[in-house]
């Protein structure tokens, strides 16, 4: 079968640095995504990984290692507006994406 | 322009109507989809449309019937729902359906079925 794991909710400091992790098992790998999504919004698309290493845009970092079916996104300066659900998603061999249940991130002042 | 728009924002109906939902994209992709998600849970793949045909049906009921009139529209029609349909029907499109292709989402219709 396919899974996908991710925490189910973390909670940070603002300006702290967070660490959110996903693992997968699926039906082949095309690419791994990180979407970010506000209580009642649309999912908004924030990386994607297909080979194997850290790809960094702005405060947000993501890392894929294939071998060990393991990512993660980092967020660093954390703000207040950084609290949202962070998805992970898999495409797979027929280029469907397979979605993580999402971790839902708190940010404190 | 990087924009999917939704139309309703919200919609609630009853048991015995008929509505639709509709989804409007213009940077030429060739993909759309229909997703329902429920609260807490990730996106639920229902429909995906490739060059105006439809490529998945994820075991849909028929009372969710889609449609494509052309390559920036794409509609889902609502017939005899039930109260476990209610969730945010999100549309996304994607540059084409066979690569590492990035979804754009539009910001979802709120179903509320009474």
């Amino acid at each position: 079968g396919q899974n996908i794991d991710q925490p189910t909710e973390m909670t940070a400091t603002e300006g702290a640095i967070v660490q959110i992790n996903c693992t997968y098992q699926t039906s082949g790998f095309n690419g791994l995504f990180w979407y970010q999504q506000h209580a009642g919004e649309a999912p908004t698309f924030l990386s994607y990984n297909v080979l194997d290493g850290l790809e960094e845009k702005g405060r947000f970092s993501s890392f894929l290692s294939r071998s060990k079916g393991y990512s993660y996104l980092l967020l660093k300066e954390l703000q207040m507006k950084d609290s949202a659900s962070y998805l992970c998603a898999v495409l797979d061999s027929n280029y469907q994406l397979i979605w993580g249940a999402g971790t839902k991130l708190i940010i404190k002042p | 322009d990087t924009e999917v728009t939704q139309t309703p924002k919200h919609l609630v109906m009853g048991m015995t109507n008929k509505k639709s939902l509709k989804c409007e994209q213009h940077m030429g992709h060739r993909a759309m989809y229909w997703y329902k998600q429920k609260a807490k849970k990730p996106p639920e793949l229902m429909f995906v449309y490739s060059y105006e045909k439809l490529s998945i049906n994820e075991s849909v009921p028929s009372r969710f019937s889609p449609e494509c009139p052309n390559s920036s529209l794409l509609n889902l029609h609502l017939h005899a729902l039930q109260p476990e349909d209610s969730a945010l029907y999100l549309c996304a499109s994607s540059q084409d359906r066979g690569g590492p292709y990035e979804q754009y989402f539009g910001p979802g219709t709120r179903l509320t079925v009474t």
